[in-house]
């Protein structure tokens, strides 16, 4: 059974870039979507964007201009970065498993990360 | 403002039944594109319930139950209990003029009275 986990830093300062991975164990990173979910507190879900096992993306066209999902084949790992945060992007940030059938079907715990200074 | 429109909460008393509506456009919903449900607990991460509009993944009791109809889509509880209390989210694809993107409802709150 696939298992996610969020790894990085709990907090970063405005203006800076948000990086984040995600650990992929009991299965291969090489089929499927891979996701960005984030919940802002008190908040409802806002999709940020996947990476299909291919390389190719799919960003939320809010967050298009900041955002990167990359894929670490190597490690079975993907990754976030969201550049030029602000305290608005303050959030748990779930990294998830997702494909056009069955939605997403498996997510990690989620990282509360904070923006401040 | 969600492109997909959830009540923000409903509530009924244990045995009942309660209904959320997620009413998408012509771009999401009336597109074609299928609906999928979450459950969330607080501090949780949010669970697959219904995927492809209708269907339980293995584990999910029969009592909830997913529809999805022109530019709407609902969510069934039927035999309300306890530990259905918790927050709902309803999901598609929205093909819109903006960027084609996966998006979330606002979410409903369900209460057992």
């Amino acid at each position: 059974q696939v298992q996610l986990q969020e790894s990085g830093p709990g907090l970063v300062k405005p203006s800076e870039t948000l990086s984040l991975t995600c650990t992929v164990s009991g299965g291969s990173i090489s089929s499927d979507y891979w996701s960005w979910i984030r919940q802002s507190p008190g908040k409802g879900l806002e999709w940020i964007g996947y990476i299909y096992y291919s390389g190719s993306t799919n960003y939320n066209p809010s967050l298009k201009s900041r955002v990167t999902i990359s894929l670490v084949t190597s490690t079975n790992q993907f990754s976030l970065r969201l550049k030029s945060v602000t305290a608005a992007d303050t959030a748990v940030y779930f990294c998830a498993r997702q494909d056009w059938t069955h939605g997403v079907d498996t997510w990690g715990p989620g990282a509360l990360i904070t923006v401040s200074s | 403002q969600s492109v997909l429109t959830q009540p923000p909460s409903v509530s009924a008393a244990p045995g009942q039944k309660v209904t959320i509506s997620c009413t998408g456009s012509s771009s999401n919903l009336g597109a074609g594109y299928d609906v999928y449900w979450y459950q969330q607990f607080p501090e949780t991460a949010p669970k697959l319930l219904i995927y492809s509009n209708s269907n339980r993944p293995s584990g999910v009791p029969d009592r909830f139950s997913g529809s999805k109809s022109g530019t709407s889509a609902s969510l069934a509880i039927t035999g309300l209990q306890a530990e259905d209390e918790a927050d709902y989210y309803c999901q598609s694809y929205d093909s819109g003029l903006g960027g084609a993107s996966w998006v979330f409802g606002g979410g409903t709150k369900v209460t057992v009275l």
